[in-house]
């Protein structure tokens, strides 16, 4: 079973400032991950799905990387409706989530 | 598109059957996607419980598969979710999401149910 460790738990960004989110695979997925926010009182939302590729509806500041065990979800530059947490997935496994707050 | 809505009891008594449906609107249930439950508690975070195939074929999580049964009515457009046994541990927003033909990623999601094991 696949465990995924995410970094760092809580991250304090700026509206405008880039944001890089990390999630680590405890064995090779290949490409196989997913991201999703989730905003309080809501569902996640899918926003990326095989390492790199946006959902529909997704803006082009949110952007994925990465391949075999280190995947990098980025947001280029932060707007105030950004600020939520983000889970990766792979398969049945979920990281434990990454809180994007406003400093 | 596609939207899902959860519906069932928000409270089950420990020992008690949790059984929760997902209506499916705007697409087809034999559309070769695979249906899946998603729970989430702060203790435990997001937590896959199973996937279905119209044709029956599943996968469960395997710390939930001797309590789990997912099971799909054609005739509805919808699909369930039965959890014996429950205790104060099974509390959660339970969610039912789509699944693609490769089981990669989760979309769309439906809103979600509490459900509060509690006598």
């Amino acid at each position: 079973e696949t465990v995924l460790t995410q970094s760092p738990a809580t991250l304090s960004l700026s509206p405008g400032e880039r944001a890089t989110l990390s999630c680590r695979a405890s064995q090779n997925v290949n490409r196989y991950l997913a991201w999703y926010q989730q905003k309080p009182g809501q569902a996640p939302r899918l926003l990326i799905y095989d390492a790199s590729n946006r959902a529909t509806g997704i803006p082009a500041r949110f952007s994925g990387s990465g391949s075999g065990t280190d995947f990098t979800l980025t947001i280029s530059s932060l707007e105030a409706e950004d600020f939520a947490v983000y889970y990766c997935q792979q398969r049945g496994a979920f990281g434990q989530g990454t809180r994007l707050e406003i400093k | 598109q596609v939207q899902l809505l959860e519906s069932g009891p928000g409270l089950v008594k420990p020992s008690e059957t949790l059984s929760l449906t997902c209506a499916v609107s705007g697409g087809s249930i034999t559309s070769g996607n695979w249906w899946s439950w998603v729970r989430q508690s702060p203790d435990k975070g997001l937590e896959w419980i199973g996937d279905m195939l119209q044709s029956g074929s599943s996968y469960y999580n395997p710390s939930l598969k001797s309590r789990v049964t997912i099971s799909v009515d054609k005739s509805k457009n919808q699909f369930s979710l039965n959890l014996t046994s429950v205790t104060a541990a099974d509390t959660a927003v339970y969610y039912c999401a789509r699944q693609g033909k490769l089981r990669s990623w989760f979309d769309p999601w439906g809103q979600g149910t509490l459900v509060t094991v509690s006598s």
